[in-house]
C-alpha cells in the first residue's frame, strides 16, 4: 500500500504566476484535502475533493482552485501568485462517506516561495 | 466558527518523564472528533490519538492518552515515558460531525532532552 505523494517537494515563483501542485492519494482513498500551512502555523482548510467533485471550502479567494481525477489524484492551482502564499501545501487523502472522513493520511507536502 | 487554540508554542521534556500538552476548542455542536496530530522535522504529518466527543472515556494508545473535558472544551494529550523519537510540532485538530473539514491549532513544539 503506498502513501500519498506529492510533487513536487520545493517550488520557487514569482508574484503574479501560476503554480499547480499534485498529490496522489493513498490506494483506496475517494477523498483529497488540501491545506496551506504558514511558517509557524497550524494547517488552514483550503478547499477538499470527494469523488472528482469540490465538496466544502476554507477562506481562499478563487484563485485557488482544484482537480481531482478519476483515480483520485487531485490538483491544486494558485492563480496570481502573492508573496502571502508562501507556505507549505500539504495534501492529505481519506476514505470516507460523502467526505466525512474520521482520519486523514497527509502527504510531505510542497514547499512554495513566492518572490 | 470553530476555534483550536493551543497556548504553548514550545515544551519540554526530560526523556522517559511524562508531558501534558494543552488544548482548547471553541463550538456550539455538542458531537465533534478530536484529534493530536505529530509533525516530525520531516514534515509528514501523522495521526496520534482521537476522540469521539459522545464517548466519555478518555482514549489511549500506548504511551499517549487524552484528558477530554467536554464541559470545559478541553482536549489535553498526555505522553508517557517521553522518547527523543517524540520531538515534534503537536497540532490539536477538531472536526465537527456534519463538516468535512478540520480545524488546527496553531501547534506546540515539544523537545525532548536526553
Amino acid at each position: 500500500e503506498t502513501g500519498v505523494t506529492q510533487s513536487p517537494t520545493h517550488l520557487i515563483k514569482t508574484r503574479g504566476q501560476q503554480v499547480t501542485l499534485r498529490c496522489s492519494s493513498q490506494s483506496g482513498h475517494n477523498t483529497v484535502s488540501w491545506y496551506q500551512q504558514a511558517l509557524g502555523q497550524g494547517p488552514q482548510f483550503i478547499f477538499q475533493y470527494y469523488r472528482e467533485e469540490e465538496n466544502g471550502r476554507g477562506n481562499f479567494p478563487p484563485r485557488f482552485s482544484g482537480l481531482q481525477f478519476p483515480n483520485y489524484s487531485s490538483e491544486l492551482n494558485v492563480n496570481a501568485l502573492e508573496l502571502d502564499d508562501s507556505a507549505l501545501y500539504l495534501c492529505a487523502s481519506s476514505s470516507s462517506d460523502r467526505g466525512y472522513a474520521y482520519e486523514q493520511y497527509f502527504g510531505p507536502g510542497t514547499r512554495l516561495t513566492v518572490t | 466558527a470553530q476555534t483550536v487554540t493551543q497556548s504553548q508554542p514550545e515544551m519540554s521534556v526530560q526523556e522517559a518523564e511524562t508531558v501534558t500538552l494543552s488544548c482548547t476548542y471553541d463550538t456550539s455542536e455538542s458531537d465533534y472528533y478530536l484529534f493530536w496530530y505529530k509533525q516530525p522535522p520531516s514534515r509528514q504529518m501523522i495521526l496520534v490519538i482521537r476522540q469521539e466527543a459522545y464517548k466519555q472515556q478518555n482514549a489511549t494508545e500506548n504511551r499517549f492518552s487524552v484528558n477530554f473535558q467536554k464541559a470545559a472544551k478541553s482536549f489535553s494529550l498526555k505522553i508517557s515515558d517521553s522518547q527523543l523519537g517524540d520531538a515534534a510540532m503537536y497540532f490539536c485538530a477538531y472536526r465537527g460531525v456534519n463538516f468535512n473539514k478540520f480545524y488546527f491549532g496553531s501547534g506546540t513544539k515539544l523537545n525532548v532532552k536526553p
